[in-house]
């Protein structure tokens, strides 16, 4: 069974359009996370969320907006969507607050055209 | 700013052949973690070290910590091709987040 899993793999897109990542943990963690990571590997933190309460946000733009409904989930919503963002957006989860391992989902490729 | 960035960029070596990467980072931490990406995929924790330990060992994996340098290094011993792989040093700030380096290329020639 996967423990961090995100959908879809792959989002081609183009600029202006909004588009949803989704990402679900079986792990139990309380914490979760989206990170983006660029073209040269570098890869950044967005957002935090622990026991669905947002701890970490990070600048980002506002056309950004994570949600999470419950502590399995935690969803990423991009409006307007421009050429930056294109991307490789990973979601990742931890036991707690505490920045202990975390383990990630496999990915979103987001391509904006 | 980054917190850590590795050294080197990127590294070619042969099967059977030690690994040695570094990490250096800027400020206190209280624990350095490395991550294993193998390409298109998501990160792979590998190993945590906390500010009060020097070394510890997991497998074919060691990793060092010198809180004095601000640096931790990664070792693997006896290198196979599926080693191959990009391997991220990330520094735990209190702060509730992990700050990633750039990463180091890994390359195991069979």
């Amino acid at each position: 069974d996967t423990a961090v899993s995100q959908t879809p793999k792959y989002l081609v897109t183009q600029m202006g359009n909004d588009k949803s990542i989704k990402c679900e943990q079986n792990l139990g963690h309380d914490t979760m996370y989206w990170y983006k990571q660029d073209s040269k590997k570098f890869l950044k933190i967005m957002f935090s969320y622990n026991n669905k309460e947002l701890i970490i946000n990070e600048t980002v733009p506002n056309r950004f907006s994570p949600k999470s409904p419950d502590k399995a989930h935690l969803n990423l919503h991009i409006n307007s969507l421009e050429l930056g963002d294109s991307a490789v957006y990973f979601c990742a989860s931890s036991l707690g607050l505490e920045t202990n391992e975390q383990y990630f989902g496999p990915g979103t490729r987001l391509t904006v055209t | 700013s980054q917190q850590g960035e590795e050294d080197p960029q990127a590294l070619s070596i042969q099967e059977g052949e030690n690994a040695t990467m570094n990490c250096s980072y800027k400020t206190s931490i209280n624990n350095l973690q490395w991550y294993r990406q193998n390409s298109g995929r998501g990160l792979v924790h590998l190993i945590l070290i906390r500010s009060n330990e020097r070394e510890k060992h997991s497998g074919r994996l060691r990793v060092t910590l010198d809180t004095s340098k601000k640096s931790s290094s990664l070792l693997i011993t006896a290198s196979r091709a599926a080693d191959t792989a990009s391997y991220f040093c990330a520094t735990d700030v209190s702060n509730y987040k992990l700050t990633f380096g750039k990463g180091t290329l890994l390359t195991v020639n069979p």
